[in-house]
């Protein structure tokens, strides 16, 4: 079965600053995507920025970024100039070509101080 | 608003009763899941409609838990003789079409269950 493990639990930034979120992924598959979700608080979850397997290009989208190590099995989101919007819990998922249901990490929860 | 709604927003019931929960998924979308999350947890994948049909259910889905998705439309989770451990977060989301570019589920706010 395919694990995602997100291992900070929390993690703070300063304001305009730049910061890492851990994800590592276990899978025996070729084919998956895998995804950031953010969810603020009391609030819906939202699609930060995705990945497909297949594609050996780091996924970006503006301040955003992922670090897509397949061999490694590492999927790392990268916020750059963070704002205080960015604070929420932050879920690594996975979801295989063949199958529907994602599997997600436990969250990182990002604090960012101004 | 064409986002994912779910409804009720809040619930608190007690242990042995019955529940029900309901989703409407973004209009034009033919793919429906149920997650269930709990207090610290990322969401854990219930169960998948593809149209009316329930095409993957999670070993988590006992079978106190029951999933309706009639027309291919909105959709209905139920839990039977509720227990305290079933309090948590139920979240619905919507898909498109798998393989698009994009493969984005869209989430509703959510259900949030407390089981007394």
């Amino acid at each position: 079965a395919q694990t995602v493990t997100q291992s900070q639990p929390e993690m703070s930034v300063q304001e305009a600053e730049t910061v890492t979120l851990s994800c590592t992924y276990d899978t025996s598959e070729s084919d998956y995507y895998l995804f950031w979700y953010k969810q603020p608080p009391s609030r819906q979850m939202i699609l930060v920025i995705r990945q497909e397997a297949y594609k050996q290009q780091n996924a970006t989208e503006n301040r955003f970024s992922v670090n897509f190590q397949k061999a490694a099995k590492s999927f790392s989101l990268k916020i750059s100039d963070s704002q205080l919007g960015d604070a929420a819990m932050y879920f690594c998922a996975y979801r295989s070509a063949q199958a529907a249901g994602m599997r997600f990490g436990a969250g990182t929860r990002l604090t960012v101080k101004p | 608003d064409t986002g994912v709604s779910q409804d009720p927003r809040h619930k608190i019931t007690k242990r042995g009763q019955n529940v029900t929960f309901r989703c409407d998924p973004i209009s034009e979308h033919n793919r429906l899941y149920w997650y269930r999350q709990t207090l610290g947890q990322g969401p854990e994948f219930l169960t998948y409609f593809q149209n009316e049909a329930q095409l993957e259910k999670s070993r988590l889905l006992s079978d106190r838990f029951s999933a309706e998705r009639p027309k291919g439309s909105f959709s209905t989770l139920e839990i039977q003789r509720t227990e305290q451990g079933d309090s948590a977060m139920y979240l619905c989301a919507s898909l498109g079409d798998l393989r698009s570019s994009y493969n984005e589920q869209f989430f509703g706010p959510g259900t949030r269950l407390t089981v007394l």
